[in-house]
């Protein structure tokens, strides 16, 4: 059974830092790659980051691009979102997705989310 | 980026209902088009991807169709556990956009 746990996040201040994790289960990682997605309170689905199965390629929509980092460990079978300079628009549920190998952006599978809140 | 229009934004039904929800690309997407179901502080849950393939363990009650730049998603039979919001996604060019969504409530 595929499986995404997610982790890490929680209240912080603007400017501030904060890193999430997704631990995966259920099939091979290393062979697919992984996205994140994000939900602000009350609006729709938005994708923030995606990294490839190796991780020697990673993407970024344009409102995080030089403040949010992607990694992944596949040892550890874990993804990772580094955030940086958080602004109050950051705020959202932030979900880790499980891509497909012939369609990057396909997600069947999708963890629980984690709370991102910053405020003053 | 491509754009995706969803519409309505919001409907009303009735359990036992027929209904559907129309998803516009702003450019030709093929059949690289995914419907997601989300309930209230839940994950999104994929139904259909390909534009009309069923994902395992969805009952057929869901449908898909269209192609190019017009699709639609048939939820027939409407029972209380389909109320919910659903949004369509394209996965066919970078980055992947996502509809406004739409919310099926009980009427």
């Amino acid at each position: 059974e595929v499986q995404l746990l997610q982790s890490g996040g929680g209240l912080v201040q603007p400017g501030e830092s904060l890193r999430l994790s997704c631990v995966v289960s259920g099939f091979t990682f290393s062979t697919y790659p992984m996205s994140w997605v994000r939900q602000a309170p009350g609006k729709g689905l938005e994708w923030v980051s995606a990294i490839s199965g190796t991780g020697g390629s990673t993407f970024y929509t344009d409102s995080v691009k030089g403040r949010f980092t992607v990694s992944r460990d596949n040892s550890k079978n874990t993804l990772y979102l580094q955030l940086h300079s958080l602004t109050v628009e950051d705020t959202a549920v932030y979900y880790c997705a499980k891509g497909e190998v012939a369609s990057t952006y396909y997600f069947e599978y999708w963890g629980q989310g984690t709370l991102v809140t910053v405020s003053s | 980026d491509i754009q995706m229009t969803q519409s309505p934004s919001s409907l009303s039904a009735s359990v036992g209902d027929r209904v559907t929800i129309t998803c516009r690309a702003s450019q030709g997407i093929s059949n690289h088009l995914a419907w997601y179901q989300q309930k209230a502080g839940k994950a999104p849950n994929s139904l259909i991807y390909a534009a009309s393939r069923l994902q395992s363990g969805v009952p057929s009650k869901f449908s898909g169709s269209g192609s190019g730049t017009d699709f639609t998603l048939t939820i027939t039979s409407l029972q209380p556990e389909d109320f919910a919001t659903y949004y369509c996604q394209q996965y066919y060019n970078y980055p992947p956009t996502f509809g406004g969504g739409t919310k099926v409530e009980i009427k």
